[in-house]
């Protein structure tokens, strides 16, 4: 089955405390990018990677690391977790030129 | 500055009715891709139609289609003979490739709410 995953779903840590956010898909996509949803905000871009080892700002990247070592995984670090990082993140992927993304389930993390 | 603008908040619709999602956007651009996702209470996003900007055709699935004004920038959502399961948030984007990059610009979203 076609899919991007994200793990953990949920996660509480506290200030400080490095952390992870695991983004897999397995459809061989080029395209992969992490988002963060705040009420009254929508969708909001960190980080985008156009492929292996590319990656690049998005609108909202303070405090936030990725990498691209391989094509399927895109994993999401935040080295010192503020509050303001209290978010829902989600992970998605598609094909390189303007190809519909496909989204993980989400990533709920609250940062104490 | 490319922004996504769903001016409405919040919208309610009769089952089996007719229901009209707004959105305007603003780019500079002239190729790009534009969509309407909803995200239903289990924060999944779930893409419901997608319209390439240089295409005149309204795009449509099913019972939804879109109003597509290029010179508008206008770009709304027809939900017709809606059912529960429409009840969502939904989220109108754009996505455009700058400089060898692609970016997804997202609206605030609205919350659409069908009553039966």
């Amino acid at each position: 089955e076609a899919q991007v995953t994200q793990n953990p779903r949920y996660l509480i840590t506290v200030t400080g405390k490095k952390l992870t956010v695991t983004c897999s898909q397995n459809m061989n996509h080029e395209y992969m990018s992490w988002y963060r949803q705040d009420p009254g905000l929508g969708l909001r871009q960190i980080y985008y990677s156009m492929n292996v080892e590319v990656t690049d700002k998005g609108d909202v990247p303070e405090g936030y690391k990725v990498s691209r070592k391989e094509k399927r995984n895109f994993p999401l670090i935040l080295e010192s977790p503020s509050p303001n990082q209290t978010s829902l993140y989600f992970c998605a992927s598609s094909f390189s030129g303007q190809a519909s993304q496909y989204f993980g389930p989400g990533t709920r993390l609250l940062v104490l | 500055a490319q922004t996504v603008t769903q001016s409405q908040p919040e919208m309610s619709v009769q089952e089996a009715e007719t229901v009209t999602l707004s959105c305007t956007y603003d780019t500079s651009e002239s190729d790009y891709y534009l969509f309407w996702y909803k995200q239903p209470p289990s924060r999944q996003m779930i893409l419901v139609i997608r319209q390439e900007a240089y295409k005149q055709q309204n795009a449509t699935e099913n019972r939804f289609s879109v109003n597509f004004q290029k010179a508008a920038k206008s770009f709304s959502l027809k939900i017709s003979d809606s059912q529960l399961g429409d009840a969502a948030m939904y989220f109108c984007a754009y996505r455009i490739s700058q400089g060898g990059s692609e970016k997804l610009v997202f609206g605030k979203g609205m919350k659409l709410t069908v009553n039966p």
